[in-house]
């Protein structure tokens, strides 16, 4: 499949070790965020959600913070796996926007064995 | 599998033609939307339709239309195409048109323009 980014940050990591996806968003206003996975040749697939009430929501290996006083969001994988090597993108969505989401430019995570 | 069915997988046609892409969104979900996906510029929203209305409208060029019909597909037209017009064309579904859904993708449509 097509590459997505080829210029993307990338996070590499060891199989087994935890992962911290990083991403500042733009718009103080947001209210709610959603973190996306992209493998090659695929769509992105919703990983996690929280609204901009919470400063944390956790899920299945993954738990996502966020910090509105500086306008930050990670994504941190437990117990990473070959599987997780993807494109991981954060998306905001702004008020009055309706769900209109604005992504960010996404982070490559490579996991080696 | 989101359950958002695109089609085709892959298009390649030439500068000046026109294109339709077709979206069928998740069973039950009342809103879809359109983006865009380049190497230089990310995701980028088109359009938003809930339930054959237009609802919200992003960086779509006037060549660029799309429409949501009663059966809840889409279909996106790309006309006059260009070179630049190349890219990875998504859309995703949310059970309504609000904000604070989830979207769900699907696999996406590869235009190349030659």
């Amino acid at each position: 499949g097509e590459s997505v980014g080829l210029h993307l940050p990338t996070l590499s990591v060891q199989e087994g070790d935890n992962s911290i996806i990083n991403c500042a968003y733009s718009n103080s206003a947001s209210d709610y965020f959603i973190w996306y996975k992209q493998e090659s040749g695929k769509g992105p697939q919703f990983i996690i959600d929280i609204r901009s009430n919470m400063d944390k929501r956790q899920g299945q290996r993954v738990t996502v913070l966020l910090n509105k006083t500086v306008k930050h969001l990670s994504l941190q994988i437990a117990a990473t796996q070959p599987g997780d090597s993807a494109v991981y993108f954060c998306a905001e969505n702004i008020p009055g926007g309706y769900n209109k989401l604005i992504f960010g430019a996404g982070t490559r995570l490579a996991v080696h064995p | 599998d989101s359950g958002v069915t695109q089609t085709p997988k892959h298009l390649i046609t030439a500068t000046g033609q026109r294109v339709t892409l077709r979206c069928s969104p998740r069973s039950g979900d009342l809103s879809v939307y359109w983006y865009q996906q380049s190497l230089d510029q990310g995701l980028q929203f088109l359009i938003q339709y809930y339930n054959g209305e237009e609802r919200a409208k992003g960086n779509i060029l006037e060549r660029f239309s799309a429409q949501q019909f009663p059966d809840l597909h889409s279909e996106l037209n790309l006309s006059s195409l260009e070179l630049g017009d190349s890219a990875l064309y998504f859309c995703a579904s949310s059970v309504e048109g609000q904000s604070n859904q989830p979207q769900h993708f699907g696999d996406g449509t590869r235009l190349s323009i030659l």
